[in-house]
């Protein structure tokens, strides 16, 4: 079946830091991939998304590409501020179960000033 | 245009009373998920449907828990009897068939406390 692994956290930064959380994926098709934020006391959003190979998806100032031979989209940014602090959840979706998400287990992000 | 909307958004309860929580998602929108959050086993999906219908109910925890869709504007997700263990963040969440594969819209979520 399909799965979504995420490192470790919680991960725990200084402001202006450089940000990358990693994420790896098995899917039994070819898979869109994408990153949800969650900020606190709130539901999850849409970060960034990618559909196929070497696509690089990018929001807000965070980045993640689609790399098929290592299956991994790992997410980066090279300046985290206070605000960027939230739970980040790798994700995908294939075309076997249309809308169907299949998440990682979520990151926690602190930035402090 | 409203975002999916939940109610209630906290619900505080007692062991073996019944809890409905309720979701409307966005107008348009033909699929619609429930997801459930807790610190334990972070975000696991209970059920999903489309156009109403209930597609995969493959994560609902046990018989206590059901789901309906009545329309196409509205769902609920009751427990009966609900337990401690059933204490966590319960989200709706709903995307279009037409739209952007894998991008669902998330309601602010109702926690739900049972004593």
């Amino acid at each position: 079946g399909d799965s979504v692994t995420q490192m470790e956290g919680p991960v725990t930064l200084s402001e202006e830091a450089f940000l990358t959380i990693n994420c790896t994926y098995t899917a039994t098709g070819y898979p869109s991939l994408f990153w949800y934020v969650q900020y606190p006391g709130e539901g999850l959003q849409l970060l960034l998304k990618a559909t196929k190979a070497d696509d690089k998806g990018s929001n807000k100032g965070f980045e993640a590409t689609y790399r098929k031979e290592t299956t991994s989209f790992h997410l980066e940014k090279g300046s985290v501020q206070v605000s960027d602090s939230a739970v980040y959840f790798c994700a995908l979706s294939t075309g076997t179960s249309y809308g169907k998400l299949t998440f990682g287990q979520g990151t926690i992000l602190t930035v402090h000033p | 245009d409203a975002g999916v909307i939940q109610s209630p958004r906290h619900e505080v309860t007692e062991m073996g009373q019944e809890v409905t929580l309720r979701c409307k998602p966005i107008s348009g929108h033909d699929y619609l998920f429930w997801y459930r959050q807790t610190m334990m086993r972070g975000l696991e999906l209970l059920i999903y449907f489309n156009n109403n219908v209930p597609i995969d109910d493959s994560g609902m925890p046990e018989d206590r828990f059901s789901a309906k869709m009545p329309n196409a504007s509205f769902s609920t997700l009751k427990i009966q009897p609900s337990e401690p263990r059933d204490s966590a963040v319960y989200f709706c969440a709903s995307t279009p068939t037409s739209g952007r594969i894998g991008e669902q819209f998330f309601g602010p979520g109702t926690r739900l406390t049972v004593l």
